[in-house]
């Protein structure tokens, strides 16, 4: 059975401190590795796609890795609107099916 | 911006109502999702759509009936729901791509609160 766990549960970060997420996976045949944000109360919104180890895409002060056992996201110099749930999320074989992990929730004070 | 587009964003039932949310995509694709979120959790599967085919149905109960009119709007109908149902119900859609890995966008989501 596919696994996605994500840590820690929850960082509280000062602004401009930089840190990383961990999501660790289990699958059968990886098509995606996928990376949301989500605002409270509003839906996931997309961030990034991951094909395969060793890839890496960047956008703002957000960068994810992928290696063939986990992902990181690493938060450059976050500010207060960083703040928000980010989600991790695999695809495999021709399931439609997305396994998400539990989230982490990111809290950056000024 | 998102551009899976639902409507209400807000909806107050009675659990002998009967009402409807709506979903509509304008990028071409061909795959439209429903999707469940109770909070402080991750979204649930509830049914996929491929070509407006339903494809999977992951044993929900009938009182929500989907429904795909056509390639971009998807539909999600309401029946005598129980207050366990209250949740943000999120719309989907993907390029409709073998194998898979195709992205998945979402919509803003409706709030559902059923009383």
């Amino acid at each position: 059975e596919d696994q996605v766990t994500q840590s820690p549960e929850a960082l509280r970060l000062q602004e401009g401190e930089s840190s990383s997420l961990n999501c660790s996976y289990t699958v059968s045949g990886l098509r995606g590795l996928f990376w949301y944000r989500q605002d409270p109360g509003k839906g996931p919104e997309f961030l990034f796609t991951l094909y395969s180890a060793g890839e890496e895409k960047e956008k703002e002060r957000l960068k994810a890795t992928l290696t063939k056992k986990e992902s990181f996201l690493h938060i450059t110099a976050p500010k207060p609107e960083d703040s928000a749930t980010y989600l991790c999320a695999v695809h495999r074989g021709n399931d439609y099916k997305l396994s998400f992990g539990a989230g982490t929730t990111v809290t950056v004070r000024a | 911006d998102t551009e899976v587009t639902q409507t209400p964003k807000h909806l107050v039932m009675g659990m002998t109502n009967k009402k409807s949310l709506k979903c509509e995509q304008h990028m071409g694709h061909r795959a439209m999702y429903w999707y469940k979120q109770k909070a402080k959790k991750p979204p649930e599967l509830m049914f996929v759509y491929s070509y407006e085919k339903l494809s999977i149905n992951e044993s929900v109960p009938s009182r929500f009936s989907p429904e795909c009119p056509n390639s971009s709007l998807l539909n999600l109908h309401l029946h005598a729901l129980q207050p366990e149902d209250s949740a943000l119900y999120l719309c989907a859609s993907s390029q409709d791509e073998l194998p898979g890995g195709n992205t998945i966008y979402f919509g803003e989501g409706s709030w559902l609160t059923v009383v």
